[in-house]
C-alpha cells in the first residue's frame, strides 16, 4: 500500500517570493506521482505528473516538481508566486499496477500582498 | 470538450431525506470515482467503478450510502436517510483506466443536511 504525507497544512508567502510545498510518500512498489490544484469552489485539476524518465517535471504555469527516489519526495516549487496561485495543492501517489490514487491532506497556499 | 458534469451544484435538505447526486463522466473514460471532501477528514475516496462495475467500495461510510453506474455516461450516489454528518462536498472524477492516467474532477456538489 502507498501513503502520502504533506508536511505543511498551510504555507503563507509574499507575492513574487519563491515557494516550496513538501510531499513525501511511501510505497513498496514503483509509483506514479501527481500534484493537483484546487481553486475555491472548484474540483481538483492536474498540475503536473511524474511517470518515468526525467525526474524534474514542469507545469505550464511555472510550477515544477522533482522526483527524489532516495528521499521518497516529490516537492513542488515555484520561483515567483502570484496572487492567482492562491489555492489548495494536493500531492498524490499511485502504485504502478493500481487503479486507486492516494491523495495527501493538502497544503493551502496563501499569497500575501 | 465537456468535462465531468455534476448535479446539483448545491443541495440543502433536512435530515432523514433521501439525497441523490449525479455525475456524467467525460466521454470515453472508463473509470469513475466518487470522493467526499470535508475540513476534518480531507478528501476521501468512497467508491470507484471500472467499465461500469464497482471495484472498491471500502470507503463507503455505511449502508446509508449507495452508488450505481447503469451505463458508461451516468452515475449516481445516493444517501438514504441523510444525516447532518453527511454534510460535505462530493466530487465525481473520471479517467481512462490505468494508474498513469490522471483523474478529471467535476466541480462538486455542496451538500448541507440540516
Amino acid at each position: 500500500a502507498q501513503s502520502v504525507t504533506q508536511l505543511d497544512s498551510q504555507v503563507p508567502v509574499f507575492e513574487e517570493a519563491p515557494v516550496e510545498l513538501r510531499c513525501n510518500y511511501s510505497s513498496s512498489v514503483s509509483v506514479y506521482l501527481f500534484w493537483y490544484v484546487q481553486y475555491p469552489n472548484q474540483g481538483l485539476q492536474l498540475l503536473l505528473k511524474y511517470l518515468s524518465g526525467s525526474t524534474l517535471v514542469e507545469s505550464i504555469n511555472g510550477f515544477e516538481a522533482e522526483f527524489n527516489k532516495s528521499q521518497t519526495s516529490f516537492h513542488l516549487r515555484k520561483p515567483s508566486v502570484h496572487i492567482s496561485d492562491t489555492a489548495e495543492y494536493f500531492c498524490a501517489v499511485i502504485g504502478n499496477r493500481d487503479d486507486k490514487i492516494i491523495f495527501g491532506k493538502g497544503t493551502r497556499l496563501h499569497i500575501l500582498p | 470538450d465537456a468535462g465531468v458534469i455534476q448535479s446539483p451544484r448545491h443541495e440543502v435538505t433536512e435530515m432523514g431525506q433521501e439525497v441523490t447526486l449525479r455525475c456524467k463522466p467525460i466521454s470515453g473514460h472508463n473509470s469513475l470515482f466518487w470522493y467526499r471532501q470535508t475540513m476534518m477528514r480531507g478528501l476521501e475516496l468512497l467508491i470507484y467503478f471500472n467499465n461500469n462495475v464497482p471495484i472498491d467500495d471500502s470507503g463507503m461510510p455505511e449502508d446509508r450510502f449507495s452508488a450505481k453506474m447503469p451505463n458508461a455516461s451516468f452515475s449516481t450516489l445516493k444517501i438514504q436517510p441523510s444525516e447532518p454528518r453527511d454534510s460535505a462536498v462530493y466530487f465525481c472524477a473520471s479517467s481512462l483506466t490505468g494508474g498513469a492516467q490522471p483523474q478529471h474532477f467535476g466541480d462538486g456538489t455542496r451538500l448541507s443536511i440540516l
